[in-house]
């Protein structure tokens, strides 16, 4: 069964330092994989998105993110964190064998930002 | 642009009573998705539906059903309500003709607690 590991359920980064969340998943065939965003009460935002070709993707708010086959990884980064970024931060792929994707998620990491 | 709609945003409810929650896909898309996010938990995929027919399900409980209607918006209907279905629950929806490579948009969900 496809899967999500998340190894950090809590990271502290300090205002301008640079980021790195990471992502491996278990999945057979070519993975579609994404990363979302959870403020504090709200909904998930898309932040980026793989489906294929360049393993560099390009997200909103400045993030980025590297598909990494032999790793099996898709690891979210930003160069300068911003105290706006405190947030869960969710990796997920996309599964499903009826022709239509259901998004496997991971348990989350937990983003704070220190001054 | 316009978002994903859900509603109620809030509701509270007693053990075994029912519960009816909406969601109104972005216009022109055509699958919805549900997830149910416990307290601290990731969400986790329930149900979903392509042009008014069910496409996938995943771990919904027999006391929940839900359908889409013409218009595509869903309904997820939950009765015999248990003090464990207390959760945020997410409608998505997408442009399923996309297949695999679409891409999911999350409305702010709603948050049910049962007493």
């Amino acid at each position: 069964a496809q899967s999500v590991t998340q190894p950090d359920i809590h990271i502290t980064v300090s205002e301008g330092a640079s980021l790195e969340l990471r992502c491996n998943y278990s999945y057979g065939a070519t993975p579609y994989l994404f990363w979302y965003v959870q403020s504090p009460g709200q909904g998930l935002q898309l932040l980026l998105k793989y489906f294929s070709g360049d393993t560099l993707v390009q997200g909103i708010k400045g993030f980025e993110a590297e598909f990494k086959r032999s790793q099996s990884s898709f690891n979210l980064r930003k160069p300068s964190v911003h105290w706006s970024d405190a947030a869960e931060y969710f990796c997920a792929v996309g599964s499903g064998n009826t022709g239509f994707q259901k998004l496997v998620f991971g348990t989350g990491t937990r983003l704070l930002v220190s001054p | 642009a316009a978002g994903v709609i859900q509603s109620p945003r809030h509701l509270i409810k007693e053990k075994r009573e029912t519960a009816t929650l909406k969601c109104y896909p972005i216009p022109r898309h055509d699958t919805v998705y549900w997830y149910q996010q416990g307290p601290g938990q990731d969400p986790q995929f329930l149900i979903s539906f392509y042009e008014k027919m069910q496409s996938d399900k995943g771990s919904i409980p027999d006391r929940f059903s839900a359908q889409q209607f013409s218009d595509y918006h869903s309904e997820l209907n939950m009765s015999s309500l248990e003090l464990g279905d207390s959760a945020l629950y997410f409608c998505a929806s997408s442009l399923g003709r996309s297949g695999m490579q679409e891409t999911q948009y999350f409305g702010p969900g709603t948050r049910l607690l049962v007493l």
